[in-house]
């Protein structure tokens, strides 16, 4: 069954250093997310991106974070210069249809210090 | 947008005992879905109601939909080990973002 990708599991990365997720969406999904979830809260909305270009972003998706699906199969998230709050476990999904169930990568947990 | 309110927190059961999670709604919702995370896992999608009073089952898994499509629920029937995680409902806003409940832990007691 096809499943959504994420490299790596783990980075950890000093404060102010910039970082990059990456994540491999199912092939045929047209609707690509991403979310965060610091631990043992809820998953919070980052960004939705459609068509190669974002959609939706939320207030945490501030001028640190940027998308990109540079080919035709990964899509990352870039933080600029990370803070100790962006600590936390990022995950990817993607959908094939907005209104329709997402598919969950498992996560890049993102420690900052 | 409109937050969906989940509750409780967290349920502690015995093996073998309902567990049941709320989510509610001020305003009328389009659509509801509901995911489990399993402890250090990632979301994984459940199912997901889009009709008033809509009744779905998944096994031991019940979920509905309110009449007034302001309130869901899930129960499971005789809980399983496997069943431990955190359950969350979501709904899709008017731009299509997924809104989470902040989900309740299901815990098996020992």
């Amino acid at each position: 069954e096809p499943e959504v990708t994420q490299t790596p599991s783990h980075q950890v990365t000093q404060m102010g250093q910039e970082v990059i997720l990456r994540c491999v969406p199912i092939s045929n999904h047209l609707y690509f997310y991403w979310y965060r979830q610091i631990l043992g809260q809820k998953v919070e909305f980052l960004v939705s991106f459609y068509n190669n270009e974002i959609s939706e972003k939320s207030e945490i998706f501030d001028d640190q974070f940027s998308v990109e699906r540079p080919d035709g199969s990964n899509f990352t998230l870039k933080i600029r210069s990370t803070k100790l709050e962006d600590s936390a476990m990022y995950f990817c999904a993607s959908s094939p249809d907005r209104v329709r169930e997402q598919y969950f990568g498992p996560g890049t947990r993102l420690t900052v210090t | 947008g409109q937050q969906v309110m989940q509750i409780p927190q967290y349920q502690h059961v015995q093996e073998g005992e309902d567990f049941t999670t709320y989510c509610n709604s001020s305003t009328t919702l389009s659509n509801i879905q509901w995911y489990k995370q399993r402890p250090g896992g990632h979301p994984v999608f459940l199912i997901q109601l889009v009709k008033s009073g809509e009744v779905k089952k998944q096994k031991r898994l019940t979920f509905q939909f309110g009449e007034a499509k302001k309130n869901s629920s899930l129960h499971i029937t005789a809980t399983q080990t496997t069943d431990v995680g955190t359950y969350f409902c979501a709904r899709t806003d008017s731009n299509y973002q997924l809104i989470w409940g902040a989900g309740t832990k299901l815990i098996i007691k020992p």
